[in-house]
């Protein structure tokens, strides 16, 4: 059963990188697409982006241009830096496994979800 | 952006069926799924394209969609079943293929 665990600091100063990585364990990271998901206290849900096992990536046009979500097959890991921090992107970080599906018929299409979680990790930007 | 949007809040008895819905302007054309978060907890999700259920989800969750809306049905709702309850779907702006929003999540309370 595979199991996801988030790491990284818990603290990190304003205008600096956040950087954590999530550790892939009872399977591979092979032939899957891995993503980030956060939550800032008392809100709700914001995808951050995924990417998939040979590198290729997708990600929240709103956090685009200070996101890179890079993987690491021999370690079976994969990793999020956001960079310029503010207080704003103080949230539990959660990395999950994404499964991708193509559907024909009224709704076709290529569908992305999050189908196995981590348990997330509380990211702290203060000075 | 694309937009789902949900209610803040619903509120049912033990044994009520409770309804939480999901709105966007893509649903006609686009699955939507659910996921389920218990306080202090990672996100479960509960329902799939519409209305599968993955296996270990109680039958009791059911899912179903029409037109713009997607339902979330909890039929005989436990006080287990309290928590935050997310739709998910594709972003259909049209400006950003696969890529993925949450709704902004309801609070079911059952007391």
């Amino acid at each position: 059963q595979v199991q996801l665990q988030e790491s990284g600091p818990g603290l990190v100063k304003p205008s600096e990188t956040l950087s954590l990585t999530c550790t892939v364990s009872g399977g591979s990271i092979s032939s899957y697409y891995w993503s980030w998901i956060r939550q800032p206290p008392g809100k709700g849900l914001e995808w951050i982006g995924y990417i998939y096992y040979s590198g290729s990536t997708n990600y929240n046009p709103s956090l685009k241009s200070r996101v890179t979500i890079s993987v690491d097959t021999s370690k079976n890991q994969f990793s999020l830096k956001l960079s310029s921090v503010t207080a704003a992107d103080t949230a539990v970080y959660y990395c999950a496994r994404v499964m991708v599906t193509m559907v024909r018929g009224v709704k076709a299409g290529y569908y992305y979800y999050m189908d196995v979680w981590g348990k997330g990790t509380t990211v702290t930007v203060s000075s | 952006s694309y937009e789902l949007t949900q209610p803040p809040s619903v509120s049912v008895s033990p044994g009520q069926t409770a309804r939480i819905t999901c709105s966007g302007d893509a649903l006609p054309k686009k699955y939507a799924y659910w996921y389920q978060q218990k306080s202090g907890q990672a996100p479960v999700l509960v329902i799939y394209e519409d209305s599968k259920r993955p296996s270990g989800i109680p039958e009791r969750f059911s899912g179903s969609s029409s037109g713009t809306m997607a339902t979330l049905t909890i039929s005989g709702a436990q006080v287990e079943d309290e928590a935050d309850y997310y739709c998910y779907s594709t972003d259909s702006s049209g400006n950003h293929r696969g890529g993925v929003v949450f709704g902004g999540g309801t609070k079911l309370t059952v007391l």
